[in-house]
């Protein structure tokens, strides 16, 4: 089945460094999308990217869906420490017709610890 | 209040109890998702439902069964909890295909 790799597993860094992460697959995915799961919640949507070579931001946060469709990369300009957390890439890939299912693959998560 | 809400927020139960976490929402969703989370591995479907009538398994189905009983309520049962099944477990909702998807709080289940 599909898989994601995400990397890196772990970032330690400054207040005000910049931040990159990425995921790549050996599939194809329709959409990507990036989460930020706080501790003790649930993952929030921080941003999605619908079509290949689509660069979008949100706020400091800029992704990027990759031009094969296999891979997103996610960074953080200028961290806080607010931004701590994990951060969740997944794929999402359309099964059958227009309106029909979809299989959503996660990564397996990147921790980010910023030091102020 | 949250748009998906996840009760109980936290449960401690023993081996081989029957145990129901609730998730309620109120985004007028159609599509509800069962999620588990352990360290290391990320998340794993359980269980889907695009609506009311609609039931499907996920990745990891065995041991746990689901109940659509509105639009609004998807619930997760395990019928005979093991100590396997500790973990976070996520309720998530979704418009439709293509869209992402928006998660509960979790519920924190431990099973000793």
């Amino acid at each position: 089945g599909q898989q994601l790799n995400q990397s890196p597993q772990s970032m330690f860094i400054q207040e005000g460094e910049d931040v990159s992460m990425n995921c790549t697959s050996s599939s194809i995915f329709n959409t990507w999308l990036w989460y930020k799961q706080d501790p003790g919640e649930g993952p929030v949507l921080l941003i999605a990217l619908y079509k290949a070579g689509e660069l979008t931001s949100n706020g400091r946060l800029t992704a990027q869906f990759g031009i094969t469709r296999k891979d997103s990369f996610l960074n953080i300009s200028a961290s806080i420490p607010s931004d701590v957390g994990i951060y969740f890439c997944a794929g999402q890939l359309f099964l059958g017709r227009m309106g029909g299912s979809e299989k959503l693959v996660f990564g397996k998560g990147t921790k980010l610890t910023v030091n102020p | 209040d949250a748009d998906v809400t996840q009760t109980p927020r936290n449960r401690i139960t023993k081996t081989g109890k029957r145990i129901m976490l609730e998730c309620s929402q109120t985004k007028g969703h159609d599509r509800m998702y069962w999620y588990r989370q352990d360290p290391g591995l990320g998340l794993r479907l359980i269980y889907y439902s695009f609506d009311v009538k609609d039931i499907n398994k996920g990745e990891i189905s065995d041991g746990y069964s689901v109940s659509r009983q509105a639009q609004a309520k998807f619930s997760l049962s395990l019928e005979s909890a093991i100590p396997n099944q500790t973990a976070l477990y996520f309720c998530a909702t979704s418009p439709g295909r293509g869209n992402g998807y928006t998660f509960g709080s979790g519920t924190r289940l431990t099973v000793v």
